[in-house]
């Protein structure tokens, strides 16, 4: 069975400081991971995208990073504003048409 | 804005009773995804349309229906409620086939259905 788990389940940290978000996944074949940015009440919003080929894809301040043979994922954020508390999700497509999405981390910034 | 709407916001009603929810797709966007995200679960894919066809079954209960018009927007039928449906329910749409990076899913802001 397709599976996303993810790790931690919720995170708080201090403004300015790095975290790592982590995503495992049993998903075959793979096609892609993506991971999400979801604010409370709002809709996810796409952050990275990796394909097989690929092992780290930045965007600003987030880093994700690939390891296709052990089928992890991680999400390292830089120097975390408080804009940053969010749910974290990671999103993994196979062959088919549906992709398997983790229960999220939930990151809490604190001033 | 991701340019996915969805109709209405907030949704309030009683357990049995019946509810359509409205979604628009993005300009250019065939396809159009419905999830059921409560607070114990994390987002539950429902069902997935392109181009007026079913593409895909998730997770969705019988009593829950979907369809995609001519014009691509999107209803959510959902009948016979119970508390147990109360949950967002997010509408996304992306270009297809969905595949690399032309299967980014733009996801509308929601609608937050209560049963009581």
């Amino acid at each position: 069975k397709n599976q996303v788990e993810q790790s931690p389940q919720s995170l708080i940290i201090l403004e300015g400081k790095n975290c790592t978000l982590q995503c495992n996944y049993t998903v075959s074949p793979f096609s892609n991971l993506r991971w999400y940015k979801q604010d409370t009440g709002r809709g996810p919003v796409s952050l990275t995208i990796m394909t097989f080929s690929e092992n780290t894809k930045s965007n600003g301040r987030y880093t994700a990073t690939l390891d296709a043979d052990t089928k992890q994922s991680s999400l390292h954020i830089t120097a975390s504003q408080l804009s940053d508390s969010a749910s974290y999700i990671c999103v993994v497509r196979g062959g088919s048409y549906i992709p398997t999405f983790g229960r999220g981390t939930s990151l809490i910034v604190h001033p | 804005d991701s340019g996915v709407t969805q109709t209405p916001k907030h949704l309030i009603t009683a357990t049995g009773q019946r509810v359509t929810l409205r979604c628009s797709p993005r300009s250019g966007d065939l396809s159009v995804y419905w999830y059921q995200q409560s607070l114990d679960q994390g987002l539950q894919f429902l069902i997935q349309y392109y181009n007026g066809e079913e593409r895909a079954k998730g997770n969705i209960l019988e009593r829950f229906s979907a369809q995609q018009f001519p014009d691509l927007h999107s209803e959510l039928n959902l009948s016979s409620l119970e508390l147990g449906d109360s949950a967002l329910y997010f509408c996304a749409s992306s270009v297809d086939p969905p595949r690399g990076d032309t299967d980014t899913q733009y996801f509308g802001p929601g609608t937050r259905l209560t049963v009581l």
